[in-house]
């Protein structure tokens, strides 16, 4: 237990659906991601919120959308993704961000499948 | 790119051998961390050194930093089957996290 939870941990979609996956910290930390790790790839930064605020999107698709209501939660909305989405994302919380000592926390991850 | 590169992309050895992996990386960084994650499962921190270290010990890992090569190594002693898994160095540039593809480690009992 890493104190991230993330839900739900396997969803099946088709291409013209709609979904959320959801990500809960409670490590009190101040700064959250999301990551897509795919087979043979290396993880990819996909948004950083930090107070709340999205500080960082790197080039992510718009059929993602990010949504983070306070700082214990962090949402990924879905829709009309395709069969190349399919992979693992993951949800991250560390303390903060900055040049400081930060460890990152990893939640288990949402196996996502697109058909 | 900040990413870490991990060499070899794939080790296996016997139990109770030693497992060394590599990272190597392209630009100045504020530290560096090893995780490892389990099959389908997220990451777990295990070790963190700054940049101003040269080693550091956790029970059986060990893991050595050249800033002037910009690599780092990441020694597992003794190993264990339950040592089973991928490990990625990442790169804290004052705090944008950046993963290699990791390391598959195996280990036969």
């Amino acid at each position: 237990e890493t104190g991230v939870t993330q839900t739900p941990r396997h969803l099946v979609m088709g291409m013209t659906n709609k979904k959320s996956l959801k990500c809960e910290q409670h490590l009190g930390h101040n700064a959250m991601y999301w990551y897509k790790q795919s087979a043979k790839k290396p993880l990819e930064l996909m948004f950083v919120y930090s107070l709340e605020e999205r500080v960082e999107n790197n080039s992510v698709p718009s059929r993602f959308s990010p949504e983070c209501p306070n700082s214990s939660h962090l949402f990924l909305h879905l829709h009309t993704l395709q069969p190349e989405d399919s992979a693992l994302y993951l949800c991250a919380s560390s303390q903060g961000r900055g040049p400081r000592l930060n460890t990152i926390y990893f939640g288990e991850g949402s196996w996502l499948t697109v058909v | 790119s900040q990413q870490g590169e991990e060499d070899p992309q794939a080790l296996s050895i016997q139990e109770g051998e030693n497992a060394t992996m590599n990272c190597s990386y392209k630009t100045s960084i504020n530290n560096l961390q090893w995780y490892r994650q389990n099959s389908g499962r997220g990451l777990v921190h295990l070790i963190l050194i700054r940049s101003n270290e040269r080693e550091k010990h956790s029970g059986r890992l060990r893991v050595t930093l050249d800033t002037s090569k910009k690599s780092s190594s990441l020694l597992i002693t003794a190993s264990r089957a339950a040592d089973t898994a991928s490990y990625f160095c990442a790169t804290d540039a004052f705090g944008q996290f950046y993963f290699g593809t990791g390391t598959s480690l195996t280990v036969i009992p």
